[in-house]
């Protein structure tokens, strides 16, 4: 069975600084590892993926997150945050060699952008 | 746009009353997922299909069920509603190499 826990509910932030979400897993076997953000009133969207590789992943809007394997992490940072970014953000992992790529879900982090 | 699309995007009804939730996956993509989000319980998985045989199963209830059609629409039924049942569901696809699921915009079902 697989876990994910997102160790911070809610994230304050002011626009310009950086941020960083938290994000461990618990799994038995090997996972692939997702960023989905949830703008509100709308879907869920990637913002970015591990799968294999590289452990430091990037998606275009200047977020990254790097895979930790030994502190199972999967931490999601910015540089500088903007507005915009204000919205709900979930890890999620599935297991890497199923032949279904179920998604077990964190519970979510809500990051908010202060003017 | 995910190229997911799902319908009807609200949905109220009753308790007691059935209702059926449709989603078009990505063109080709081969792979439905179901989920429920909710407040208490977050995001969870309900049930996937592949190419219209059931793949793997999740938290689904009993008077819950879902198919795949041959032209890979998935429809989720959901019967003997109950208040507590009132939630987001998203329908996801995957296909191909991909390992990534692209989400559907959601229905929100709300039991009155």
């Amino acid at each position: 069975a697989q876990s994910v826990t997102q160790l911070d509910s809610q994230v304050p932030v002011f626009e310009e600084a950086p941020v960083e979400l938290r994000c461990n897993y618990s799994s038995s076997v090997s996972v692939y590892l997702f960023w989905y953000v949830q703008y509100p009133n709308q879907g869920l969207q990637l913002l970015l993926k591990y799968l294999s590789g590289s452990t430091l992943v990037e998606s275009i809007n200047g977020f990254e997150a790097e895979f930790n394997k030994s502190q199972t992490s999967f931490h999601l940072r910015k540089p500088s945050v903007h507005i915009s970014d204000t919205a709900e953000y979930f890890c999620a992992v599935s297991h890497s060699g199923a032949g279904s790529y179920q998604l077990t879900f964190g519970k979510g982090t809500k990051l908010s952008v202060i003017p | 746009d995910s190229g997911v699309t799902q319908t009807p995007k609200h949905l109220i009804t009753a308790t007691g009353q059935r209702v059926t939730l449709r989603c078009s996956p990505r063109s080709g993509d081969l792979s439905v997922y179901w989920y429920q989000q909710s407040l208490d319980q977050g995001l969870q998985f309900l049930i996937q299909y592949y190419n219209g045989e059931e793949r793997a199963k999740g938290n689904i209830l009993e008077r819950f069920s879902a198919q795949q059609f041959p032209d890979l629409h998935s429809e989720l039924n959901l019967s003997s509603l109950e208040l507590g049942d009132s939630a987001l569901y998203f329908c996801a696809s995957s296909g191909g190499k991909g390992r990534e699921a692209f989400f559907g915009q959601g229905t929100r079902l709300t039991v009155v």
